[in-house]
C-alpha cells in the first residue's frame, strides 16, 4: 500500500484567517481526493484532482495537485466556523482500485 | 437509495470472541474497502476487494479476514477479538477514478 503524510495534524485559528493543509507522499497516485468528515459520520468527498498541476476551487477552498502527482494541498481563504471538521486526503493507486488515506487534519475555526 | 449499509452500528465483544461485520452496497461498484479509524491515525486500510472474487491486504490486515460474497457484499471477520481491535470500522465502495461512498461506521469495543 502507498502512504500519505498529512500536515498539520491539528490546527486552530481565528475566523477570517487563511490556512493550508498539506498531503505528501513518495508515491505517484492516479488521483488525489479530499474528504471532510463530521463526528459520527463517514467521510464525504470535497474534490478530486487528477492531472499533475491541476488546481480546483470550491468557493473559499482551493485544491492543488503537485506536478509529479505525489502531493496535494488544500488552502482555505477567510476561514469560517462552519469550516471546522476533520479533513482527509486520499490517494488512488493500483489502477485506481486502491484508496489510501492520510491521518487527517483536525481543523477548528474559532469565532 | 441506501448507498453503503453497515451492520451492526455498535458492538461490544469480550477478548477472544469472534464476530463478522457486514457491508452491502447497491451502487454496482466494483471496489469495496474496509478501514479502521483510531484517534490520531486517520483511516487505515485493512483489506480491499477490486472485484468480485478478489481480495487484497491493506496496511493493517493482521487479525482480520474478509469475504467478497458477491458484488454487493464485503464482510470483515474478527476470529479472536483483541482489545487492540477496539476502533471505528468503515466500509466503503467506489468505481475506478470515482469518489468513495462510506457507510455510517461500526463502533467496536473489545473488553
Amino acid at each position: 500500500t502507498q502512504l500519505l503524510e498529512q500536515s498539520p495534524q491539528f490546527l486552530s485559528i481565528q475566523e477570517g484567517e487563511n490556512l493550508t493543509v498539506y498531503c505528501n507522499s513518495s508515491s505517484v497516485f492516479s488521483s488525489l481526493q479530499w474528504y471532510r468528515q463530521e463526528p459520527g459520520e463517514g467521510p464525504v468527498l470535497l474534490v478530486t484532482v487528477v492531472t499533475g498541476g491541476e488546481v480546483k476551487k470550491l468557493k473559499r477552498l482551493t485544491f492543488q495537485f503537485g506536478d509529479a502527482r505525489k502531493d496535494s494541498s488544500l488552502h482555505i481563504t477567510a476561514a469560517q466556523p462552519g469550516d471546522t471538521g476533520l479533513y482527509l486526503c486520499a490517494g488512488e493507486w493500483g489502477g485506481a482500485d486502491g484508496l489510501t488515506f492520510g491521518k487527517g487534519t483536525h481543523l477548528i475555526i474559532q469565532p | 437509495n441506501a448507498g453503503v449499509t453497515q451492520t451492526p452500528k455498535f458492538q461490544v465483544l469480550k477478548t477472544g470472541q469472534s464476530m463478522t461485520l457486514q457491508c452491502a452496497q447497491d451502487m454496482n461498484h466494483n471496489s469495496m474497502y474496509w478501514y479502521r479509524q483510531d484517534p490520531g491515525m486517520g483511516l487505515r486500510l485493512i483489506y480491499y476487494s477490486a472485484s468480485e472474487g478478489t481480495t487484497d491486504k491493506g496496511e493493517v490486515p493482521n487479525g482480520y479476514n474478509v469475504s467478497r460474497l458477491n458484488k454487493r457484499e464485503f464482510s470483515l471477520r474478527l476470529e479472536s477479538a483483541a482489545p487492540s481491535q477496539t476502533s471505528v470500522y468503515f466500509c466503503a465502495s467506489k468505481l475506478q477514478t470515482s469518489r468513495a461512498f462510506f457507510g455510517q461506521g461500526t463502533r467496536l469495543t473489545v473488553v
